[in-house]
């Protein structure tokens, strides 16, 4: 079977750093992604790790490492607008599903 | 900015009755999909289509779903006789490549109220 675990709901001021973890458990894991959604809204694709090490895109970074089943995502200068859910997902080798984590509830406040 | 389209928005029906929702992918990709979200909770893998069949399905897609691409633009998922259960969120998405962890674009989906 297939787990993640990722923290329910994370508070953190405008203008700082926050970082939400994912750890998984997955057989013929293949790449970690990330999305974020707005209430009411759809998945926005964030961010994909294939490879170990760090991706950065803007004020967004994330990292894998899949020696420890482990990924972050890194969220820089927040800003109100980032308050949303942000899920982790795996995809699986050989796979065209992606697996989606229970989401985190990032509140950003001034 | 291409985008998935889906239709309707929101629809309400009885138990038991058949629905259709329908959903334009971006025109160029060639994998596509249909994920649902029960209110509150995670986005789930419903079915994935390719090359005008299904590609990977999940257990939640019993004989009660189907999808069909009809005419090469839109893509459709039935539910047959739905459930209570079966309200939720359903969102289409498609990608332009299937196998690699390539961003797979989201619609804005529909809100399927079963009563």
């Amino acid at each position: 079977g297939q787990s993640l675990e990722q923290p329910s709901e994370v508070t953190a001021v405008e203008g700082a750093i926050v970082q939400i973890n994912c750890t998984y458990q997955t057989s013929g894991f293949y790449g970690l992604s990330w999305y974020q959604q707005h209430d009411g809204g759809a998945p926005t694709f964030l961010s994909y790790n294939g490879l170990d090490g760090l991706e950065e895109t803007g004020r967004f970074s994330s990292f894998l490492s899949r020696s420890d089943s482990y990924g972050y995502l890194l969220l820089q200068e927040l800003q109100m607008k980032d308050s949303a859910s942000y899920f982790c997902a795996v995809k699986r080798a050989g796979s065209y599903q992606l697996t989606f984590g229970k989401g985190t509830k990032l509140s950003v406040i001034p | 900015e291409p985008e998935v389209t889906q239709t309707p928005s929101h629809q309400v029906t009885q138990m038991g009755q058949e629905v259709i929702l329908r959903c334009v992918p971006i025109s160029n990709h060639l994998y596509f999909y249909w994920y649902r979200q029960i209110l509150g909770q995670k986005v789930e893998f419903l079915v994935s289509f390719y090359n005008n069949e299904i590609s990977e399905k999940s257990e939640i897609f019993d004989d009660q779903f189907s999808v069909e691409r009809p005419d090469g633009s839109n893509f459709t998922l039935k539910i047959r006789s739905t459930k209570l259960e079966d309200s939720a969120m359903y969102f289409c998405a498609s990608s332009s490549e299937g196998g690699r962890g390539t961003e797979a674009f989201f619609g804005q989906g529909t809100r399927l109220t079963v009563v």
